[in-house]
C-alpha cells in the first residue's frame, strides 16, 4: 500500500516570494505522482502530475514541481506566489500496476499575505 | 464547457434520515468516483463504477451506497447518517482507469452536516 506525507499543514508566505510545498510518499511499486489545488468552495484540480522522463515537471498558474526518487519526495514551488493562489494543496500518488485509485495526503494550507 | 456538477452544494440532514447525494457529468467518462474528505483530511475514496462495475474499497462502511443509472448520473445514498458522516463528499470521473496519463475530474463538492 503507498502513503503520501505532507508535513505542513500550513504555509504562510508574502505576495511576490517563492514558495515550496513538501511531499514525501512511500510505496513499494512504482507510482505516478500528482498535485491538486482545492480553491474554498470549490472541487480538486490538477496542477500537474509526473509519469515518466524528466523529473522537473510544469504545471498551470505557474507552478512547477520536481520527482526525486532517491529522496521518495515530489515537491511543489513556485517563485512569485500571487494573493489568488491562496488555496489548499494536495499531494496524491497512483500505483503504475494498474487501476486508477489515488491517495492523497492530507493538505497544506497556503495562505498568501500581502 | 464540459464538467462535473454537484447538486446539493450543501446539504443538512437529521441523524439516521437517509440522504442522498446527486453527481453528474458531461464528459461522457467511463468512471465515476465518490470521495469523502472530511475537516482537515485527506479525500478518501469510498468506492467507484467502471461503467455499469461498482467497485467498493474494502473500508467503505455498509451505509454507503450508490446507484449510477446511466453514463451521466451517479448517486450517493447515505442509508442512516451518523454526526461522524458529516464531510464533504466529491465526485470525480475519469475517461478509463489505468492508463498512464489518466486524470481524474472533480465536481465541487457537496458539503453534508448531520444534525
Amino acid at each position: 500500500a503507498q502513503s503520501v506525507t505532507q508535513l505542513d499543514s500550513q504555509v504562510p508566505v508574502f505576495e511576490e516570494a517563492p514558495v515550496e510545498l513538501r511531499c514525501n510518499y512511500s510505496s513499494s511499486v512504482s507510482v505516478y505522482l500528482f498535485w491538486y489545488v482545492q480553491y474554498p468552495n470549490q472541487g480538486l484540480q490538477l496542477l500537474l502530475k509526473y509519469l515518466s522522463g524528466s523529473t522537473l515537471v510544469k504545471g498551470i498558474n505557474g507552478f512547477e514541481a520536481e520527482f526525486n526518487k532517491s529522496q521518495t519526495s515530489f515537491h511543489l514551488r513556485k517563485p512569485s506566489v500571487h494573493i489568488s493562489d491562496t488555496a489548499e494543496y494536495f499531494c496524491a500518488v497512483r500505483e503504475t500496476g494498474g487501476g486508477n485509485k489515488l491517495t492523497f495526503g492530507t493538505g497544506t494550507q497556503l495562505k498568501v499575505e500581502l | 464547457d464540459a464538467m462535473v456538477i454537484q447538486n446539493p452544494r450543501y446539504q443538512v440532514t437529521q441523524f439516521g434520515k437517509p440522504v442522498t447525494l446527486s453527481c453528474s457529468q458531461t464528459l461522457n467518462h467511463n468512471v465515476m468516483y465518490w470521495y469523502q474528505q472530511k475537516s482537515s483530511q485527506a479525500p478518501k475514496l469510498l468506492f467507484h463504477y467502471y461503467d455499469k462495475d461498482f467497485n467498493n474499497e474494502a473500508d467503505t462502511p455498509d451505509n454507503f451506497q450508490s446507484r449510477r443509472p446511466n453514463t451521466s448520473f451517479c448517486f450517493l445514498d447515505i442509508r442512516s447518517p451518523g454526526l461522524g458522516d458529516a464531510a464533504m463528499y466529491l465526485c470525480a470521473t475519469s475517461r478509463d482507469v489505468g492508463s498512464p496519463g489518466e486524470t481524474q475530474y472533480f465536481g465541487p463538492g457537496t458539503r453534508l452536516l448531520v444534525l
